[in-house]
């Protein structure tokens, strides 16, 4: 149980594109979603939190306008990279938390889209 | 909001032996401290987390304990083999400057078990 899915797994574009991520629980309601980048050999960077139904909550320095954020069912969050530049070739993880989960902490992540710009 | 800092950030062992990560986090208020396992290019995986009111717990090879006083938790791995090799990351759960309470990762220590 608690599965996530991300799509796609990875996606190459042209600068100046917009690109939408999908993240789905599979098998449980994700009341939050959260957002995630990783750059090469670093830490994952909470982008943002998203409740179903709300908007979302963006971490300090992170552009809501460039990063679109909708969490529009229990099972559904997708983000938007929009006018999308080589800085922003990344790994972008979301991860869900919800009932019906194991405990009301731990957070399901998603297998991760890389990105990469070009 | 919280800061987690976590050391070493490579960690070479030799199959068999035992290792040892460590985590200090900065916000008192941080209840919930997860361990992640990253292989490249996938998905963290939960391998152990352990909660405010518990200073140890334990599965198979793998601890965490828990200073609440210290602001400090930690990882031991035991007899590691070849398959431990990964980047481990600690996380907490606490108060971010957006007030909402979300998972604050460490800067990962990549694990290298040498058969």
């Amino acid at each position: 149980g608690a599965v996530v899915s991300q799509h796609p797994s990875w996606v190459i574009c042209k600068s100046g594109t917009s690109v939408k991520i999908e993240c789905r629980s599979l098998d449980f309601q994700a009341t939050t979603m959260f957002w995630y980048r990783q750059f090469p050999k670093q830490s994952l960077m909470l982008m943002a939190t998203s409740n179903e139904g709300s908007k979302a909550t963006y971490e300090q320095g992170v552009e809501k306008d460039k990063f679109l954020i909708n969490h529009a069912s229990l099972t559904l969050s997708t983000l938007t990279v929009t006018s999308a530049h080589p800085e922003d070739s990344s790994f972008y993880i979301c991860s869900a938390r919800g009932e019906g989960t194991s405990g009301s902490n731990e957070q399901f992540f998603g297998p991760g889209t890389r990105l990469t710009v070009l | 909001g919280e800061n987690v800092e976590q050391h070493p950030s490579t960690l070479s062992v030799q199959e068999g032996d035992s290792a040892v990560i460590k985590c200090t986090y900065s916000d008192s208020a941080s209840n919930y401290f997860p361990w992640y396992k990253q292989e490249l290019g996938k998905r963290p995986q939960l391998i152990i987390d352990i909660r405010s009111n518990v200073g140890e717990k334990k599965d198979q090879r793998i601890a965490v304990t828990l200073n609440k006083t210290a602001k400090h938790f930690s990882l031991h791995i035991t007899e590691t083999q070849p398959e431990d090799s990964a980047v481990y990351f600690c996380a907490a759960k606490g108060v971010r400057k957006t007030g909402r309470r979300a998972l604050t990762f460490g800067s990962g220590t990549r694990l290298q078990v040498q058969p």
